[in-house]
């Protein structure tokens, strides 16, 4: 069983501010793992993985996320906030076993503040 | 670059009554994946099919089922509607057969039911 735990539900930053979005997860096996960023009333897109390879992984929008074994972390960052970031995030976690839902965390919405 | 369709994109039911959601993955996915997302809240697995045969249960009502036909299109049925199955229904779809994509799962613009 896999689980996954965001740290803030709403979490504000400024324009131009480092953004920092925080996933821990619990998996039994070596997990994937993903972000996906959802517009109001739009479905999810994928902003990054990790599924084997290098932790630092780089996705679309100028996001990145480091997968941390030892820290059980996949946090999301980005250099530099825009206005058109405000959205809901989900980190997800799934056991990579081919076929499996994901686990979703309960989602960080993102404020940029002007 | 075509994506997943979902259809319809919104439907309104009453309670009691049946509704039937479809699901047209991208060209040359094999896997198909429903999810339902209440408001506010975060996407919650339903079920999954892998070249037409279930491969994955999550927390789906035994009211509902689903299916994927041979084109690889899925359709997820509901009957019995209640009140608290209003909610966003999303279908992604993923090429779970190999190659460096695999596994990777890219959603719908979902289905929003309203159960009045």
């Amino acid at each position: 069983a896999q689980s996954v735990t965001q740290l803030g539900s709403h979490v504000s930053v400024s324009e131009g501010a480092l953004v920092l979005l925080r996933c821990n997860y619990s998996s039994s096996v070596p997990p994937y793992l993903f972000w996906y960023v959802q517009y109001p009333n739009q479905g999810l897109q994928l902003l990054l993985k990790y599924t084997t390879g290098a932790t630092l992984v780089k996705g679309i929008n100028g996001f990145e996320a480091e997968f941390k074994k030892s820290e059980t972390s996949f946090h999301l960052t980005k250099p530099s906030a825009h206005m058109s970031d405000a959205a809901e995030y989900f980190c997800a976690v799934s056991t990579g076993g081919g076929a499996d839902g994901l686990t979703f965390g309960k989602g960080t919405h993102l404020i940029i503040q002007p | 670059a075509a994506g997943v369709i979902q259809s319809p994109r919104h439907l309104i039911k009453e309670k009691r009554e049946t509704a039937t959601l479809k699901c047209y993955p991208i060209p040359r996915h094999d896997t198909v994946y429903w999810y339902q997302q209440g408001p506010g809240q975060d996407p919650q697995f339903l079920i999954s099919f892998y070249e037409k045969m279930q491969s994955d249960k999550g927390s789906i009502p035994d009211r509902f089922s689903a299916q994927q036909f041979s084109d690889y299109h899925s359709e997820l049925n509901m009957s019995s509607l209640e009140l608290g199955d209003s909610a966003l229904y999303f279908c992604a779809s993923s090429l779970t057969s190999g190659g460096a994509d695999q596994e990777t799962q890219y959603f719908g613009p979902g289905t929003r039911l309203l159960v009045l």
